[in-house]
């Protein structure tokens, strides 16, 4: 099946630092979202990115389908994008649909 | 609109019982997927529905069960519980292209939307 790897696993920031994750995916996807994890577990969605660049206030995506990967730019980071962030992919084989297949995640912690 | 509500947010089983998990999806929205999130295996797809009926199911032993009434809202049942059930269960909606169904060879444009969750431990 599909794989989806994310990288850093970790990372730490000290507040008002850039920071870019990634996300890479093994075959071609028809859907990909980038998502934060707030400590209380709420999903939100960021981006629905399946290619193209997208920017929302701090944050920006970037998705190079051809080459599968897709990135994450946070500027200007604050404490409150402490999470984890998700990357998740949908194949979309034969119209099915609704089964998004994560990465592990990054781990982000903004330091004040 | 009100986004997508689970409930109850939280709750404590043992081993062997059954449980029954609620998804009220956003309104007009039509497609309905639970996930299970493990600190083990991350967030794995459980399956979706889509007017009431199941399109697409993940790897999950037949324990594990859902069903989707007319109004969308979704539920999902584990029965004899185990201890590695215990976990994060999230419910997403989306409203695909047309609202009719998956077409063939269409890039998609649904976004889903992630309820609360509910926290189910298994002792």
């Amino acid at each position: 099946g599909i794989q989806v790897e994310q990288s850093p696993p970790d990372l730490i920031l000290q507040e008002g630092a850039n920071s870019t994750l990634r996300c890479n995916f093994s075959d071609s996807v028809n859907n990909l979202q980038w998502f934060h994890q707030n400590p209380w577990g709420q999903l939100i969605n960021l981006f629905y990115i399946p290619s193209g660049t997208k920017q929302n206030g701090r944050l920006s995506a970037t998705t190079v389908a051809t080459e599968r990967y897709s990135l994450l730019y946070i500027s200007s980071s604050q404490t409150t994008d402490s999470g984890v962030y998700f990357c998740a992919v949908d194949l979309n084989y034969g119209g099915s649909q609704g089964n998004l297949i994560f990465g592990k995640g990054t781990k982000l912690s903004v330091k004040p | 609109k009100a986004g997508v509500t689970q409930t109850p947010r939280y709750l404590i089983k043992t081993r062997g019982q059954q449980v029954t998990l609620s998804c009220s999806p956003i309104s007009g929205h039509r497609s309905v997927s639970w996930y299970q999130q493990t600190p083990g295996q991350g967030l794995q797809f459980l399956f979706e529905y889509f007017s009431e009926t199941q399109r697409n199911k993940g790897n999950f032993p037949g324990r594990f069960s859902g069903r989707q009434f007319s109004n969308s809202r979704s539920e999902m049942n584990v029965s004899t519980l185990e201890l590695g059930d215990s976990a994060l269960y999230l419910c997403a909606s989306s409203s695909p292209p047309g609202q009719g169904g998956p077409i063939k060879g269409t890039q998609r444009t649904d976004t889903q939307y992630f309820g609360p969750g509910t926290r189910l431990t298994v002792l």
